[in-house]
């Protein structure tokens, strides 16, 4: 299946802790993001690796670190993980300098 | 950098009738206008898109129309149905940002409820 996937779905944790949330896609694209999608539902860029370098940094916590191991994978290490982290994550990809985005299934994080 | 304005944030619609809604963009560069449909749960997922050099594109009972002199462009659905509710975003891109890829900014979304 052509896709791009996330692991885990659900995520429940404690202040404080420390986790990862990975991403993977198989369509051969160059470019790789994350959105953060609070109870809102506004959809927040919060990184984008073309080719495995960093292109697009916003204003995230430096609690948050993006890593791209290949093109193909773009993970997300969170530390000291607070309350307000609680939302769900998006991955998504594009076919480099074209526009249209796919999305992940999402990561629902909850911190308790 | 692009700001998106969307509107309304929620709609309501009788089964059958019409819905609009409307986006504004603040960067006149911005040249790929895409839409998302987010079901409750589920991921955002593209359901049309139009090109700075097209004013208007069709896809069965969606379409979308772009002005760019006023810098908006709209998503019509005809002919409603329960299936349609979702949450609508709007988005706008420039051509470049960084190295060789294009950056999104989303609008806030619009809730449709299609009421049976």
């Amino acid at each position: 299946d052509t896709a791009v996937s996330q692991t885990p779905k659900y995520l429940v944790t404690q202040m404080g802790n420390d986790k990862s949330i990975k991403c993977e896609q198989n369509l051969g694209h160059d470019t790789m993001y994350w959105y953060k999608q609070d109870s809102k539902k506004f959809l927040k860029i919060m990184f984008s690796y073309n080719n495995k370098e960093l292109i697009i940094n916003e204003t995230v916590p430096n609690r948050f670190s993006p890593k791209s191991p290949d093109k193909a994978h773009l993970n997300l290490h969170i530390n000291s993980l607070e309350l307000g982290d609680s939302a769900v994550y998006f991955c998504a990809s594009s076919p480099g300098r074209a526009e249209t985005q796919y999305f992940g299934p999402g990561t629902r994080l909850l911190v308790l | 950098g692009e700001n998106v304005e969307q509107h309304p944030s929620t709609l309501s619609v009788q089964e059958g009738d019409s819905a609009v809604i409307k986006c504004t963009y603040s960067d006149s560069a911005s040249n790929y206008f895409p839409w998302y449909k987010q079901e409750l749960g589920k991921r955002p997922q593209l359901i049309i898109d139009i090109r700075s050099n097209v004013g208007e594109k069709k896809d069965q009972r969606i379409a979308v129309t772009l002005n760019k002199t006023a810098k908006h462009f709209s998503l019509h659905i005809t002919e409603t149905q329960p299936e349609d509710s979702a949450v609508y975003f709007c988005a706008a891109s420039n051509a470049y940002s960084g190295a060789g890829s294009y950056q999104l900014t989303f609008g806030k979304g619009t809730k449709l409820s299609v009421i049976p």
